[in-house]
């Protein structure tokens, strides 16, 4: 079985370009998040995606960011315009079940850097 | 708010070394605690958890006790391998919730 996958795996931009994620979660998962690690930082939540709807988008930093799930399937998230301090690495998760279990599947993550 | 605290890494060991890594936590309530690990080029896998007071959650030779009059969930393997080079991940979660809340990672790195 595929787990999850993104990319691209590392992408690298002008401050000011336009830069889009995207996310492919294991078959038939429901359950999508975002998270993000800055500058080798702690990891944090971004938001959560139930098939196409967002559950709680409260860990967005602002409207730069934008997240779709389109269908329910594999989502994207856009950062436009690019800054400086949105350099890290932005992971995806699925799961199967709304309640946490600690069955969180993540994704390698995609590197983004904003010269 | 409640947060998760790592010692920074990195951590060198030789093969067959014994291994801690700390982690504390500060939150209200009940949260479950976890530890993470992403072996390189790949995701972060679930490798052990514990959701009630004086639980150890165990896996691959790794242990972990929720310790809560000391709010710890220290990582400890007894002899650690060249392939338990990573990074790992201390979190928790309250109440079921999917919002995991990280520690900024300790990198581990085995020597033969």
């Amino acid at each position: 079985e595929a787990g999850v996958t993104q990319f691209p795996s590392h992408s690298v931009i002008e401050k000011g370009q336009t830069v889009t994620l995207r996310c492919d979660p294991i078959s038939g998962h429901d359950n999508l998040y975002w998270y993000r690690r800055v500058m080798g930082k702690e990891i944090k939540f971004l938001l959560h995606f139930v098939k196409e709807s967002k559950q709680d988008e409260s860990g967005m930093p602002n409207n730069r960011f934008l997240a779709e799930r389109t269908g329910g399937t594999y989502s994207t998230l856009k950062v436009q315009p690019a800054e400086l301090e949105d350099s890290g690495v932005y992971f995806c998760a699925s799961s199967q079940d709304l309640r946490y279990t600690g069955e969180l599947f993540f994704g390698e993550g995609s590197r983004l850097t904003v010269l | 708010g409640d947060s998760v605290t790592q010692m920074e890494g990195p951590v060198t060991l030789s093969e067959e070394a014994f291994l801690t890594i700390n982690c504390t936590y500060t939150a209200t309530g009940y949260p479950s605690l976890f530890w993470y690990v992403q072996y390189p080029g790949e995701g972060l896998q679930l490798l052990l958890k514990a959701t009630k007071a004086d639980d150890k959650g165990s896996n691959k030779g790794f242990e972990a006790t929720y310790r809560k009059e000391t709010t710890s969930f220290h990582l400890e393997k007894g002899s650690v391998q060249v392939s338990d080079s990573a990074v790992y991940f201390c979190a928790l979660t309250k109440d079921s919730s999917y919002k995991l809340i990280f520690g900024s990672g300790t990198r581990l790195l085995v020597r033969p």
